[in-house]
């Protein structure tokens, strides 16, 4: 079964570093491109970005490609966020999600984050 | 950016009966292999969101078949015949034709 697990959320001040972690299980981590997703508090979603099988290769929105960077750790099945120089508008659900047989095929049960002073 | 645009906001089903949302994209979302890049999530309530719909019509794996996708190359439409109360949620259409991938902003799903 796969599963998806993330971690790292919580309350930050603006300006501040986070980063979130996923831990994947139920599958060949290696095998299969990653991504993250966040959800705003009005249920907006958006896309964050996306990183290749073997950690090769990144792919992000370009609103955010200079303050958050996406990684991989394939001997550890985790993928990570980290997210830089935050701002109130960061406030979200971040869910790590699996590109298994299609786009956000299997998604995590999301990480609260909340940028607040 | 590609647009998503769905509507309604919100819509209201008697169960038993069929309910449809619209979704819209501001560019084509046909590929030249003939692929049309719309995907359905729902997001049942307290829970992550979930893959219904891919390539416009196709079903996700352990999907009712009382969902279904239907669409031209800038209008879909996701369509839940004989809603039942499990179907209750947000619906969100995606693309994934042209980075960044974008979402529209939901239609909510509830119960009469």
């Amino acid at each position: 079964e796969v599963q998806l697990v993330e971690s790292g959320g919580g309350l930050v001040k603006p300006g501040a570093s986070l980063k979130l972690s996923c831990v994947a299980s139920g599958f060949t981590f290696s095998d299969y491109w990653m991504s993250w997703v966040r959800q705003t508090p009005g249920k907006t979603m958006e896309w964050i970005g996306d990183i290749k099988y073997d950690g090769s290769y990144t792919n992000y929105a370009p609103s955010l490609k200079n303050r958050f960077t996406i990684s991989r750790d394939n001997a550890k099945s985790t993928l990570y966020l980290q997210m830089s120089n935050v701002r109130s508008e960061d406030t979200a659900t971040y869910y790590c999600t699996l590109y298994y047989g299609s786009p956000f095929d299997y998604w995590g049960q999301g990480v609260m984050v909340t940028v607040s002073s | 950016d590609i647009v998503m645009t769905q509507a309604p906001l919100s819509v209201s089903v008697t169960p038993g009966e069929s309910a449809s949302i619209s979704c819209r994209s501001s560019k084509s979302l046909l590929h030249s292999n003939g692929i049309t890049y719309v995907y359905w999530y729902l997001q049942k309530p307290g829970k992550s969101p979930q893959l219904l719909i891919y390539r416009m019509s196709n079903l996700a794996s352990g999907v009712p078949d009382r969902f279904s996708g239907s669409g031209s190359e800038t209008d879909f439409t996701l369509k839940i015949s004989r809603v039942e109360a499990e179907d209750v949620g947000i619906y969100y259409c995606g693309q994934l034709l042209e980075n960044p991938w974008t979402f529209g902003g939901g239609t909510k799903l509830e119960l009469k």
